[in-house]
Order: structure tokens, then C-alpha cells, then sequence
């Protein structure tokens, strides 16, 4: 258990649905982040938060909508998706973001499939 | 742009034998690096963190080094075990909220 908790932790979802994906995090932190894991890929990062404000999107389409209403929780609604969007979506958390005791730790992901 | 490679992509060996995972990175200007374990559909597990200014760090079994002026990052596994079985991965903290990652290295030990 690593404080980091993700649901569903399976979805499988048609082209034209309209799903989200929970993260929620028991460690005080203030960053919260999303990543996605696709096979023979590093993982990449698509979103960050920090006190509820994103500071990074990176270049992520607009069928992925992020929402972080307060520091321990982050969604990620997902509308009108392609099969190519099928992967491990993985959250995680740190406490602050660039210094050299700052350690991530991740949920354990949630595994989507779409069709 | 920093990149995170991590050699080999797959190894296999049988059970007690001591091994080495390779991490190498491109920017020497890190926060710190931190090696994470994965199973099968699962989430990450960090294994060790090392700061920026520290050469190496241990748990256990596991034991991690840094050597940054070259961008190169090993864990040791000693004595390996079927339950090391996972793939490990490496990342970077190359920037404020920016945590890079290798494509791992899947590890089978085998009983």
C-alpha cells in the first residue's frame, strides 16, 4: 500500500462513452500527477498539479480533461477516446516537486481498454 | 532533453545469483533518482531513492549507486529470488515536477 489510491482499477469503455479515473493520495502531499503507460513505452507524463493548480500539461489532446478540486484528490474524465488511448493511466503524488528528498509514489494504476 | 535508457531490456537468471541493473541519463543536472518496481499490470513501488549528492543507497538486498558526472545509475540485487521477478525502472528528477523514465528492465529469476 503506498498512500495512493486509484479506481477503477479496470475499465473498459466504448469510443463515445464518458468515463473518469479517481486518484486520491493519504499523504499530505501537494503534487499530484498523471502518467500513462503504454507497452515498450517510457512512461509519460501528461498532467501535474500542485495546491490544486496544473502546472504542466504536456501537449495532452483535449479528450483527456483533468480536476483537482483539493490537494488529495485528481480525476481524469475521459470523453470520446480512441484505441489508442488503451493503457495503464497511473497517478501519483510527492511532497513539493523539484528538491532532492522528493520521492513520487504511485498508485496502482488503472488499466483502460478501449473499444 | 534529458533521456533515461536502461540496459538490459529483459534478463533472465536462475535463483541466488547476484545482479546488476544499468540506468544512464543524458543531463547531470538531477534532483535526485529513485528506482521503482512494477509487477505485472501494476503500479510502482519505489525501491530506493538517491539524492543528487549522495553516491549510493541501500535496502536490504537491494543496493543503489550514483555516479552523476557520468549519468549512470546501478542496482544491485544480491542473492535474487523468484519474488525479485518484476520489471524495474529508473526516473529521474530532471526538473521541478518532472520525474523521467527509463523503458526498464524486465527481470524473470528462475527457481
Amino acid at each position: 500500500e503506498t498512500g495512493v489510491t486509484q479506481t477503477p482499477r479496470h475499465l473498459v469503455m466504448g469510443m463515445t462513452n464518458k468515463k473518469s479515473l479517481k486518484c486520491e493520495q493519504h499523504l499530505g502531499h501537494n503534487a499530484m500527477y498523471w502518467y500513462k503507460q503504454s507497452a515498450k513505452k517510457p512512461l509519460e507524463l501528461m498532467f501535474v498539479y500542485n495546491f490544486k493548480e496544473q502546472t504542466e500539461n504536456n501537449s495532452v489532446p483535449s479528450r483527456f480533461s483533468p480536476e483537482c478540486p483539493n490537494s488529495s484528490h485528481l480525476f481524469l474524465h475521459l470523453h470520446t477516446l480512441q484505441p489508442e488511448d488503451s493503457a495503464l493511466y497511473l497517478c501519483a503524488s510527492s511532497q513539493g516537486g523539484g528538491g532532492p528528498n522528493t520521492e513520487a509514489f504511485f498508485g496502482q494504476g488503472t488499466r483502460l481498454t478501449v473499444v | 532533453k534529458q533521456e533515461v535508457t536502461q540496459i538490459p531490456a529483459a534478463l533472465s537468471v536462475p535463483e541466488g545469483e547476484n545482479l546488476v541493473l544499468n540506468c544512464s541519463f543524458t543531463d547531470s543536472a538531477i534532483y535526485n533518482l529513485q528506482w521503482f518496481r512494477q509487477d505485472p499490470g501494476k503500479g510502482l513501488t519505489s525501491l530506493l531513492l538517491i539524492q543528487s549528492s549522495q553516491r549510493e543507497q541501500t535496502s536490504g538486498r537491494l543496493n543503489a549507486s550514483l555516479d552523476k558526472s557520468s549519468g549512470r545509475s546501478t542496482l544491485y540485487i544480491a542473492a535474487s529470488q523468484p519474488g525479485d521477478s518484476a520489471t524495474y525502472l529508473c526516473a529521474v528528477a530532471a526538473g521541478t515536477y518532472k520525474y523521467i523514465f527509463g523503458t526498464g528492465t524486465r527481470l524473470k529469476v528462475l527457481a
